[in-house]
């Protein structure tokens, strides 16, 4: 069965930072995998996503992850952190054509000044 | 309107009350979902419709009833819930057969008195 780990419950970086929140999978074939942010009170808005190809993918708010087979994962990365990056992360893996999507339990990100 | 959304935004009930969560996708998608949010646990998917027809049902209590009368809208029918029921409930819509990318509405927040 598909699982998907986030270490990490918690981090908080200072604005300007990188930043890197951790993903880990479990998933016989290749995966189908995304990020997704939440901000407080919202729903889920799709960052980037995974399928095939080039595994250092582009996502929207200057995100990007990297898909690392022999380490089943794939870890969202920023360069520099804007204060209206904070918000709760989530990583899903997907099959295709298949239905649900597996996700983690989040990672809520807090942005010092 | 773009996008899913979902009405209302806002929903405080007693137990026996009886009420209705709406999502309607502007997408062009021909599967819709409902998942279920609680405070420290992983988003809990409840229902599937794709072609209008429910293809997964995750062990979700009678209390909950769902309806989906097309491909662009999907219904929550609540009635005698508890306490423990108090949740963001997210709709997500796909096009099945494409490595099931979903997109979020922006939940509705239940309070169950």
């Amino acid at each position: 069965a598909q699982s998907v780990t986030q270490p990490d419950i918690h981090i908080t970086v200072s604005e300007g930072a990188s930043l890197e929140l951790r993903c880990n999978y479990s998933y016989g074939a290749t995966p189908y995998l995304f990020w997704y942010v939440q901000s407080p009170g919202q729903g889920l808005q799709l960052l980037l996503k995974y399928f095939s190809g080039d595994t250092l993918v582009q996502g929207i708010k200057g995100f990007e992850a990297e898909f690392k087979r022999s380490q089943s994962s794939f870890n969202l990365r920023k360069p520099s952190v804007h204060w209206s990056d904070a918000a709760e992360y989530f990583c899903a893996v997907g099959e295709y054509s298949g239905y649900a999507l597996n996700f983690g339990k989040g990672t809520s990100l807090l942005v010092t000044p | 309107e773009t996008g899913v959304t979902q009405t209302p935004r806002h929903l405080v009930m007693g137990m026996t009350n009886k009420k209705s969560l709406k999502c309607e996708q502007h997408l062009g998608h021909n599967a819709m979902y409902w998942y279920k949010q609680s405070a420290k646990k992983p988003l809990e998917l409840m229902f599937v419709y794709s072609l209008e027809e429910r293809v997964e049902n995750n062990s979700v209590p009678s209390r909950f009833s769902p309806e989906c009368p097309n491909s662009s809208h999907l219904f929550l029918h609540l009635h005698t819930l508890q306490p423990e029921d108090s949740a963001l409930y997210l709709c997500a819509s796909s096009q099945t057969g494409a490595y099931n990318e979903q997109f979020f509405g922006p939940g509705t927040r239940l309070t169950v008195l």
